[in-house]
């Protein structure tokens, strides 16, 4: 398996534009997650799903992130309209109860500069 | 609501040193206990996972214990090299459904 695959890697873009971050978690894993990492807050988590349906949003800064996961193989964060406090790195990573008893899995990351 | 310290933040040690990173929880009733390994602009890379009724795992020259009455984890790193340098990060998960919550790491320097 490649592992989790997150896109893109880098995204620069302007206050107030929407931002759409990608990922694909393993093949066959339930769970998928949302973090964000500052260096002022660490790694905090935005969202989480098991079998595709969302579990706890309550991470989640404001109604302007949004996050879905249409299908096993595919998640998507979405920040409409973003702003220079959004800058980061957008990590996800899947588990499963079943492999390696919950072990995470993490993708490489989308650093998120807003201007 | 659990909370993961680890100390020190920051740490500076010559190579061949054998050296402890602590991490701390609040909540003793955890499914399991992660550590990782994040260098420089990258993700994170699992080294060892503890399931809350293994007291230690090891692989290489690291060895991580786990003391779930006291709320505490260790990681043993023997014999460092400038290739360990990275921030290390301990992670808790309550339980099997519920998901990893983050120490802020620390940034270790391993100088040769």
């Amino acid at each position: 398996d490649a592992g989790v695959i997150q896109s893109p890697r880098h995204e620069v873009t302007e206050m107030g534009q929407e931002v759409t971050l990608r990922c694909k978690p393993i093949s066959g894993h339930d769970y998928l997650f949302w973090y964000r990492q500052t260096m002022m807050r660490g790694l905090e988590l935005l969202i989480y799903f098991n079998n595709n349906v969302p579990i706890d949003d309550s991470g989640m800064p404001e109604d302007r992130f949004s996050a879905k996961m249409p299908n096993a193989s595919f998640s998507t964060l979405k920040i409409q309209p973003s702003e220079p406090r959004d800058s980061a790195v957008y990590f996800c990573a899947s588990s499963s109860q079943g492999e390696r008893l919950g072990g995470y899995t993490f993708g490489s990351g989308t650093r998120l500069t807003v201007v | 609501k659990q909370e993961v310290t680890q100390i020190p933040a920051a740490l500076s040690v010559p190579e061949g040193e054998n050296l402890v990173l602590n991490c701390s929880f609040t909540d003793s009733a955890i499914y399991n206990l992660q550590w990782f390994r994040q260098d420089p602009g990258k993700g994170l890379t699992s080294l060892l996972l503890i399931q809350s009724s293994q007291r230690e795992q090891t692989s290489g020259r690291l060895n991580a214990s786990l003391d779930k009455s006291s709320g505490r984890s260790t990681l043993y790193i023997a014999a460092s090299q400038p290739g360990d340098s990275a921030t290390y990060l301990c992670a808790v998960r309550n339980s099997g459904n519920t998901p990893l919550v983050f120490g802020k790491g620390t940034r270790l320097s391993v100088i040769a």
